[in-house]
């Protein structure tokens, strides 16, 4: 069974950092892309970043470049993310998720988010 | 960046009602679009991917339909398990988006 644990979160002051984690387990971590989508209080979700298999590729949302830094360790099945100058428009539940590639003859690969952990809330407040 | 932009916003309907929600991109995506439900305080979950494949488990009273710029989510007969929140999201291109939901309601 897939399993996506997330954990990490917690309130912090504007200005500081925080790094949330994922544990993975019941498939070949190292095989798939991983991403971090988020959601703020009674808003829609926000992609924040994906990470290619080996950690070679990664892409963030404009809001977060040069903020936030995704990162993964095949040897233990985690994701991570680093989060530095936290701001309050950061406050969410982040998810980690899993991307699934799937080849359609007239399309070509498409990605998806296959399997989702319960997500870990992030509050940024003084 | 690509623009998802879902209508209704909600929508009130009943149990046994059939149920359809658009989504519009702002730029062609082909095919490359996929559709969540979110319950309350849960995380979402995968109905649909690359327009019109149901993901594995899920009913087949979902289907989803559309190319290029406009998509739709259709639910044949709604359930009481099925009032949610529903998210279109693109995989064209990055940043992946999501459109704003929709969230349905029991009238």
């Amino acid at each position: 069974e897939v399993q996506l644990v997330e954990s990490g979160g917690g309130l912090v002051q504007p200005g500081g950092s925080l790094r949330l984690s994922c544990a993975a387990s019941g498939f070949t971590f190292s095989s798939y892309w991983m991403s971090w989508v988020r959601q703020a209080p009674g808003k829609g979700l926000e992609w924040v970043a994906n990470i290619k298999q080996d950690g070679s590729e990664k892409y963030y949302v404009d809001s977060v470049k040069g903020r936030f830094t995704i990162s993964r360790d095949n040897a233990k099945n985690s994701l991570y993310l680093q989060m530095n100058s936290l701001r309050a428009e950061d406050t969410a539940v982040y998810y980690c998720a899993r991307v699934k590639l799937s080849y359609d003859i007239l399309t070509g690969y498409i990605s998806y988010f296959d399997y989702w952990g319960q997500g870990t809330l992030v509050t940024v407040s003084s | 960046d690509i623009q998802m932009t879902q209508s209704p916003s909600s929508l009130s309907a009943s149990v046994g009602d059939r149920v359809t929600i658009t989504c519009r991109a702002s730029q062609s995506i082909s095919s490359y679009l996929n559709w969540y439900q979110q319950k309350p305080g849960k995380a979402p979950k995968l109905l649909i991917y690359a327009a019109s494949s149901l993901q594995s488990g899920v009913p087949s009273r979902f289907s989803g339909s559309g190319s290029g710029t406009d998509f739709t989510l259709t639910i044949s007969s709604l359930q009481p398990e099925d009032f949610a929140t529903y998210y279109c999201q693109q995989s064209y291109s990055n940043p992946r988006t999501f459109g704003q939901g929709t969230k349905l309601e029991i009238k």
